[in-house]
């Protein structure tokens, strides 16, 4: 079946602008996930969503939000976009997103802020 | 909040040699712990999980890892690695719907 499919692949944006990434879970999974990947801090925690609730956030700003759709799809969202956010941005599916479950990760989305 | 440590963060390794990368995790609860594999340019893939029950963890592509609740530790090993294990390994925990992983381990295969 299809995996964690993460649209676009790379993003090129500026300063001050806006994106939205996008992530479609396995079928079935109902849990995503949201992590960013740089050299410096490595991989963090985002957010989780389930069933279009959001059930824990990590340590950012409110300029990161994101949404999960009734087709389990999620979106992330970045306003204000600063040359520090510039990360590979990864996308995580489960079952019900338990301790207990593995998560599938997508190949993700490498932003670059100018 | 639980948390992961990795001891290393590059490991230069010869094929067919042995390789450890270890893992040290805190928590005061059960814990669930995982090891995933990043190829460059690509995203994670689970090498294997430890949930309960049996401490020898048996993983995709030949890797195992031991759990060890006295030391709190986690360690990945293959006994014989090839060209393409090349890659980063991370250590996770899994706690409250997200996962808190180590630095990562640089592992590079030399002919």
């Amino acid at each position: 079946k299809a995996g964690v499919t993460q649209t676009p692949r790379y993003l090129i944006k500026t300063r001050g602008q806006q994106v939205t990434l996008s992530c479609s879970p396995i079928s079935g999974h109902r849990s995503v996930s949201w992590y960013q990947q740089t050299p410096g801090q490595g991989l963090q925690f985002l957010f989780e969503y389930f069933s279009e609730t959001q059930r824990n956030k990590g340590n950012f700003p409110g300029r990161f939000s994101g949404r999960q759709f009734s087709n389990s799809r999620s979106e992330m969202n970045v306003s204000t976009l600063e040359l520090g956010d510039s990360a590979l941005y990864l996308c995580a599916s489960s079952l019900g997103g338990g301790s207990m479950e593995g998560y599938t990760f997508g190949s993700g989305t490498r932003l670059t802020v100018v | 909040a639980q948390s992961v440590t990795q001891l290393d963060s590059q490991v230069p390794v010869f094929e067919e040699a042995p390789v450890e990368l270890r893992c040290n995790y805190s928590s005061s609860v059960s814990v669930y712990l995982f090891w995933y594999v990043q190829y460059p340019n690509q995203g994670l893939q689970l090498l294997l999980k430890y949930l309960s029950g049996s401490t020898l963890v048996k993983g995709i592509n030949g890797f195992e890892a031991e759990f060890n609740k006295s030391q709190t530790s986690f360690h990945l090993r293959k006994p014989s690695v090839h060209i393409s294990d090349t890659a980063e390994y991370f250590c996770a925990v899994s706690d409250n719907y997200k996962l808190s992983f180590g630095a990562g381990t640089t592992v590079t295969v030399r002919a």
